[in-house]
């Protein structure tokens, strides 16, 4: 079965500076999605973004980046030039072929102003 | 507005009760979910639908029913709840796109007494 694991449980980071946040999975499909979204206090998810597995170049999103190993399961999140409104929980997710979409256990951010 | 909304936002229930969160979405979106989180697990799914009248178990399918007898709703019943069942409910839908990600109601917080 697909699993999804975070290592971080928590993680802190000086404004401005930059983390990375990781994610692997165990998977025997060759092609699937993965995602990381952020949850603020207010509980409300937001995708943070996406990445096709059949796709060499990773994802970027403004201050958000993607390294994407294929051969080595893992996802790991970037996130440049912190903000304070970067303070949540990340979780990563994987989509199976099955259209399930499974979540690893998050790391939450703190940011240090 | 268009969204998707989960109602109640909150809710207090005893052991041995039946109680139905409700989850509509106004996007016509084929797939829909139900997840918990709980701390120290991120979000597990319960159930999932890939269509009306179709629907699968997730990870945790255990004391809940679903029910899809039309598109836009989706709610998840307890049957009888019991303590294990507190936690934060999360229903989400998503369009049937390779690459689309999940959109997200605002969740409903039961707690059972």
């Amino acid at each position: 079965a697909q699993t999804v694991t975070q290592s971080q449980p928590e993680m802190s980071v000086q404004e401005a500076e930059t983390v990375t946040l990781s994610c692997t999975y165990d998977t025997s499909e060759s092609d699937y999605y993965l995602f990381w979204y952020k949850q603020p206090p207010s509980r409300q998810m937001i995708l943070v973004i996406r990445q096709e597995a059949y796709k060499q170049q990773n994802a970027t999103e403004n201050r958000f980046s993607v390294n994407f190993q294929k051969a080595a399961k893992s996802f790991s999140l970037k996130i440049s030039d912190s903000q304070l409104g970067d303070a949540a929980m990340y979780f990563c997710a994987y989509r199976r072929v099955d259209d399930k979409i499974i979540f690893g256990k998050g790391t939450r951010l703190h940011i240090l102003p | 507005d268009a969204g998707i909304t989960q109602s109640p936002r909150y809710k207090i229930t005893e052991t041995g009760r039946q109680v139905t969160l409700m989850c509509h979405q106004t996007w016509s979106h084929s797939y829909m979910f139900w997840y918990r989180q709980d701390l120290g697990h991120g979000l597990r799914l319960i159930y999932y639908s890939a269509a009306a009248d179709i629907t699968d178990k997730g990870e945790v399918p255990d004391g809940y029913v679903v029910s899809r007898s039309k598109t836009e709703n989706f709610p998840l019943t307890l049957e009888s709840a019991t303590r294990s069942q507190t936690s934060v409910y999360f229903c989400a839908s998503r369009v049937d796109r390779n690459n689309s990600p999940l959109h997200f109601g605002n969740g409903t917080r039961l707690t059972v007494t």
